[in-house]
């Protein structure tokens, strides 16, 4: 089942903060987060495996609640390039996690 | 630095073509799979493999096809493109274990007329 990530839409300031939110109605094993800017392929920020959490940049860290069933990105001191479309994609214990399932993602807009 | 490859970039074509999207991967990964988007959409999982000579159907269905004869090769194939098939097409690919990143191709950008 698709996970629901949220909001849908974020405007920000650059410097500013925002967070990204990302439920699942079944168990989650793995939470892989990643960008993607307008015609370009998505790429890569970070997992969050059951029971650990992996931090992928300085700036842009994320949490993984097991008994919640959601994983959260956090974005700290924006910059213009972090505008993007940030999705999630969720995976499942029989296939290692590595069979993805991706929400509708979260459009980030930052401005000068 | 991922190198997967996909081509072409972009593709117009008439209705009742056959179709075949190509995607090359240099990294040695046993894992591939290709998704559809449409613009400003999610990624739908169409077809997946875990090595040679193993292919599944994902959780959208998809009137396309896929082989794996070779690792690094993973084509789709479309015998007969309709206008429903107009979409983005992107094709990923990880390394064998848990939590692996998914490295993505730029994708072709499909239009039946």
């Amino acid at each position: 089942q698709q996970p629901v990530q949220s909001p849908q839409a974020v405007i920000l300031r650059e410097g500013e903060d925002a967070v990204i939110n990302c439920s699942s109605s079944k168990a989650l094993y793995s939470v892989h987060w990643y960008r993607q800017k307008h015609g370009e392929a998505p790429v890569f920020l970070m997992i969050l495996l059951k029971g650990g959490e992996q931090k992928g940049h300085e700036k842009i860290s994320a949490s993984f609640n097991e008994k919640k069933q959601q994983s959260s990105l956090y974005l700290t001191a924006s910059q213009l390039s972090y505008s993007g479309t940030y999705f999630c994609g969720t995976g499942c214990r029989e296939t290692s996690g590595s069979r993805l399932t991706f929400g509708e993602g979260t459009q980030l807009t930052v401005n000068p | 630095e991922a190198d997967i490859y996909q081509t072409p970039r972009y593709l117009v074509i008439g209705t009742g073509k056959k179709i075949t999207l190509e995607c090359s991967q240099t990294m040695g990964h046993d894992k591939m799979y290709w998704y559809q988007q449409d613009p400003g959409m999610e990624l739908h999982l169409i077809h997946y493999s875990y090595g040679v000579n193993s292919t599944e159907k994902g959780d959208l269905s998809s009137e396309s096809t896929v082989s794996r004869i070779r690792t690094e090769h993973f084509p789709l194939t479309l015998e007969s493109a309709r206008p429903s098939h107009t979409s983005q097409y992107l094709c990923a690919s990880s390394q064998t274990g848990t939590g692996q990143p998914q490295h993505f191709g730029d994708g072709t950008r499909l239009s039946i007329l």
